[in-house]
């Protein structure tokens, strides 16, 4: 079984500003993907940045980058240079095998003007 | 840009009664998906389905749940006899591939009364 786990319910930042969520998870397959998804408000999910666990680089997307530590199961989200348009619950969900995703709780992030 | 759509986006219902979701996956997905979030908790999975069967489902996913693609492009939740607790916003989701990021919908309201 897998594990997602987002132990920041909550997150404030300052516009312009950078903050890091956090993502630790569990799984016995050797093989997985790790995404970040946003979700405005009554909104759909939408995909921020994936990881493959194969991969030792980080992935990078525009403002967005993820800090993977594969050894520590661990699976931050850097977004910098913080925007209005940012604030959502973000998630953090893996993948392993040939189910779908299994999600965190979430964290919502504020961003202060 | 192709997107998974779900059709209604809210629906009151009374407890008891059947609902049917509907969802259309992206044209040339081959795995499809639906996850529930009850009101302020995680996203959670319900099933996975592929090639006209369900290939993996939650242990939510008890006898008043089913799927269906009566017609190669639509995905159907069926719920037969709904409880106060199945209120929650159901995604639909489909992928391409059963490995890489899933393709959210955005979402159909239920709401249990």
């Amino acid at each position: 079984a897998q594990t997602v786990t987002q132990s920041q319910p909550e997150m404030s930042v300052q516009e312009a500003e950078t903050v890091t969520l956090s993502c630790t998870y569990d799984t016995s397959e050797s093989d997985y993907y790790l995404f970040w998804y946003k979700q405005p408000p009554s909104r759909q999910m939408i995909l921020v940045i994936r990881q493959e666990a194969y991969k030792q680089q980080n992935a990078t997307e525009n403002r967005f980058s993820v800090n993977f530590q594969k050894a520590a199961k661990s699976f931050s989200l850097k977004i910098s240079d913080s925007q209005l348009g940012d604030a959502a619950m973000y998630f953090c969900a893996l993948r392993a095998g040939a189910d779908g995703l299994t999600f965190g709780k979430g964290t919502h992030l504020i961003i202060q003007p | 840009e192709p997107e998974v759509t779900q059709t209604p986006s809210h629906q009151v219902t009374q407890m008891g009664q059947e609902v049917i979701l509907r969802c259309v996956p992206i044209s040339n997905h081959l795995y499809f998906y639906w996850y529930r979030q009850i009101l302020g908790q995680k996203v959670e999975f319900l099933v996975s389905f592929y090639n006209n069967e369900i290939s993996e489902k939650s242990e939510i996913f008890d006898d008043q749940f089913s799927v269906e693609r009566p017609d190669g492009s639509n995905f159907t939740l069926k719920i037969r006899s709904t409880k106060l607790e199945d209120s929650a916003m159901y995604f639909c989701a489909s992928s391409l591939y059963n490995t890489g990021e899933l393709f959210f919908g955005e979402g159909s309201r239920l709401t249990v009364l």
